[in-house]
């Protein structure tokens, strides 16, 4: 069965700095991989997702991700952090069945000005 | 135009009541699920239909009662209330391909009193 860790449960950085969030899967084949992102009182909405091809993937909100398979991780970065992307991000990864991913425990990110 | 939808947005009621949350999705998804977040952002699965077929049932009580009367709505019912269902319960839906996203809705928040 496939799980996924995210190691840091709360995240802040300043406005403008660079923001890297941190995945770690574990699955015995290639993994579907997303990373979403929840607002308060929202529900989830994709970030961005990786299956195969080139391992940096670009997503929504000028966000990215770069699969590293040695290291079993999906990390998500963004180069410079606005006030609007403080918010709840989890990191989801699906094995054999089709549609069933499992979430990590999710980052808190908070944004001071 | 809202993608999935789901009512009531919050819900407060006694234990051992029974209580219904409805679904709907216009994405033209073939699947839908029902996950569980509780105090602590944890996410969990507990439902997932494909053209109304139930294909995932996770560990959940049998107080719990998915029905799927077509593949565009999912809707649970909820029998003899608990303080522990006390959680934001999200409605969800993606087509039954690997890779593809979920699109959630806005969440119903429950409140068990």
């Amino acid at each position: 069965a496939q799980s996924v860790t995210q190691p840091d449960i709360h995240i802040t950085v300043s406005e403008g700095a660079s923001l890297e969030l941190r995945c770690n899967y574990s699955y015995g084949a290639t993994p579907y991989l997303f990373w979403y992102v929840q607002s308060p009182g929202q529900g989830l909405q994709l970030l961005l997702k990786y299956f195969s091809g080139d391992t940096l993937v670009q997503g929504i909100k000028g966000f990215e991700a770069e699969f590293k398979r040695s290291q079993s991780s999906f990390n998500l970065r963004k180069p410079s952090v606005h006030w609007s992307d403080a918010a709840e991000y989890f990191c989801a990864v699906e094995g054999t069945n089709a549609g069933k991913s499992t979430f990590g425990d999710g980052t808190t990110l908070t944004v001071k000005p | 135009d809202t993608a999935v939808s789901q009512t009531p947005k919050y819900l407060v009621t006694q234990m051992g009541n029974d209580k219904s949350i409805k679904c709907e999705q216009n994405l033209g998804h073939d699947t839908m699920y029902w996950y569980k977040q509780d105090s602590k952002k944890f996410l969990k699965i507990m439902f997932s239909y494909n053209n109304k077929e139930l294909i995932i049932n996770e560990t959940v009580p049998n107080r719990f009662s998915p029905k799927s009367p077509d593949k565009a709505h999912l809707n649970l019912h909820i029998n003899s209330l608990e303080l522990g269902d006390s959680a934001v319960y999200f409605c969800a839906s993606s087509h039954k391909v690997h890779n593809s996203p979920l699109h959630f809705g806005n969440g119903t928040r429950l409140t068990v009193t």
